[in-house]
């Protein structure tokens, strides 16, 4: 079964610390991996999307690392600030060839950033 | 160049009665993708089309459903005889070509049925 699981579920942590955000997926055939943000009350936002070929990639404070061997992902964030206050969703695609709705969604992880 | 457009963002609704939620994808966008978020919950698959077209509705319920993207127009995701289990936020999100690439979403319209 395609699933993708996120951990933790919720994690509180102070302003200025860093933090590190676990996906782990069971989907195939793969194509991509992508981090979105999102704030209460609002939709998500694309902050990375990640190829199987890539290893790492980084949008300012946020890093994802994916190692597709062990189909783990995890998205770093650097120096936490109190915008950072979100939940994060992991979401991988399938490989279908271009169509469809395969896109597979993780349950976010809430983030709290705390002063 | 504006985002997802989604109206209204907030619907109250009465048990039987139908909700209406519609969905400008960005310029240039031909796919568009419906998706349901309840409380604490991640979003859920419902529908992908293409202009006139519905490409995949497997995630969207059999009865009181439907969708349409029509050739002029925002897309329209419609719930007939609203139960209080449609109470959601409903999102939708475009994307310029495959799936595969990048998605962006709408702010998403909040369905209260009472």
């Amino acid at each position: 079964k395609n699933q993708v699981e996120q951990s933790p579920q919720s994690l509180i942590i102070l302003e200025g610390k860093n933090c590190t955000l676990q996906c782990n997926y069971t989907v195939s055939p793969f194509s991509n991996l992508r981090w979105y943000k999102q704030d209460t009350g609002r939709g998500p936002v694309s902050l990375t999307i990640m190829t199987f070929s890539e290893n790492t990639k980084s949008n300012g404070r946020y890093t994802a690392t994916l190692d597709a061997d062990t189909k783990q992902s995890s998205l770093h964030i650097t120096a936490s600030q109190l915008s950072d206050s979100a939940s994060y969703i992991c979401v991988v695609t399938l490989n279908y060839g271009g169509s469809q709705g395969n896109l597979i969604f993780g349950k976010g992880t809430k983030l709290s950033v705390k002063p | 160049n504006a985002g997802v457009m989604q109206n209204p963002r907030h619907l109250v609704r009465r048990r039987g009665q139908e909700a209406r939620l519609r969905c400008s994808p960005m310029k240039g966008h031909s796919h568009v993708y419906w998706y349901r978020q309840l409380p604490e919950e991640g979003l859920k698959f419902m529908v992908y089309l293409q202009k006139e077209n519905i490409i995949d509705e497997s995630g969207m319920p059999k009865e009181r459903f439907s969708a349409e993207f029509p050739k002029e127009g925002p897309s329209i995701l419609r719930i007939q005889q609203v139960v209080r289990g449609d109470s959601a936020a409903y999102f939708c999100a475009s994307s310029p070509l495959s799936p595969s690439g990048e998605l962006f979403f709408g702010e998403g319209s909040r369905l209260t049925v009472l």
